[in-house]
């Protein structure tokens, strides 16, 4: 089974300075996706950045982006120019590229990180 | 983007009694459907994997019988929790996927159940 974890629970940061946030999972598969998902006050979950394991290229949103090391089955997510309403829940998640099963598809989360962001 | 809607968005009920969650894709046909549950300040849980027409695969620990999904039209997935009791009180999230946008899951707003 595959597992993600995210180490800090809580992190901070300064408007318009950079934070990373850690994730490191698990896997004997070759073929996966690795998400980060935003959870605001609303708890609404919102998408983030989305990273294909077959991709060397590390995926960019803005100023969203991800360092993907494969080998070290690593993918943090950096912040960049950090605004007020980055403050909220992050979680990375995991989903297999293999279909086939009745839970083709599930995402498997890490625990989450709480970030702050300070004016 | 996609749009998911659950309702109610909050609901309180007895302890006991049975309550109906319901999560529709607004804009696609959704082929699956994910239940997740979560406490505060802790990550989602997975309950139930639920595609259209069959019936929904449980996580392990998952009671069957307590938490009844149905999935019945491409469109709407139902979670029931039965004679629900106050440790049943969390926040339930569902996600609908399409057939085509195979890697991109779609989130519905969260249901806050509160039993008393």
């Amino acid at each position: 089974a595959q597992t993600v974890t995210q180490s800090q629970p809580e992190m901070s940061v300064q408007e318009a300075e950079t934070v990373t946030l850690s994730c490191t999972y698990d896997t004997s598969e070759s073929d996966y996706y690795l998400f980060w998902y935003k959870q605001p006050p609303s708890r609404q979950m919102i998408l983030v950045i989305r990273q294909e394991a077959y991709k060397q290229q590390n995926a960019t949103e803005n100023r969203f982006s991800v360092n993907f090391q494969k080998a070290a089955k690593s993918f943090s997510l950096k912040i960049s120019d950090s605004q007020l309403g980055d403050a909220a829940m992050y979680f990375c998640a995991y989903r297999s590229a293999y279909a086939g099963g009745t839970s083709y598809g599930k995402l498997t989360f890490g625990q989450g990180t709480i970030l702050t962001v300070h004016p | 983007g996609a749009v998911v809607s659950q309702h109610p968005s909050w609901v309180i009920c007895k302890s006991g009694t049975s309550v109906k969650i319901e999560c529709r894709s607004l804009d696609f046909q959704a082929t699956t459907m994910f239940w997740y549950r979560q406490f505060p300040k802790q990550s989602l849980m997975l309950m139930a994997t639920s595609n259209e027409g069959s019936k929904a695969t449980y996580e392990q620990g998952v009671e069957k019988d307590k938490f009844l999904i149905n999935h019945a039209s491409l469109t709407l997935s139902t979670l029931t929790v039965t004679s629900a009791h106050p440790e049943d009180s969390s926040f339930y999230i569902c996600s609908a996927r399409s057939g085509r946008a195979v890697e991109t899951q779609y989130f519905g707003p969260g249901t806050r159940l509160l039993v008393l």
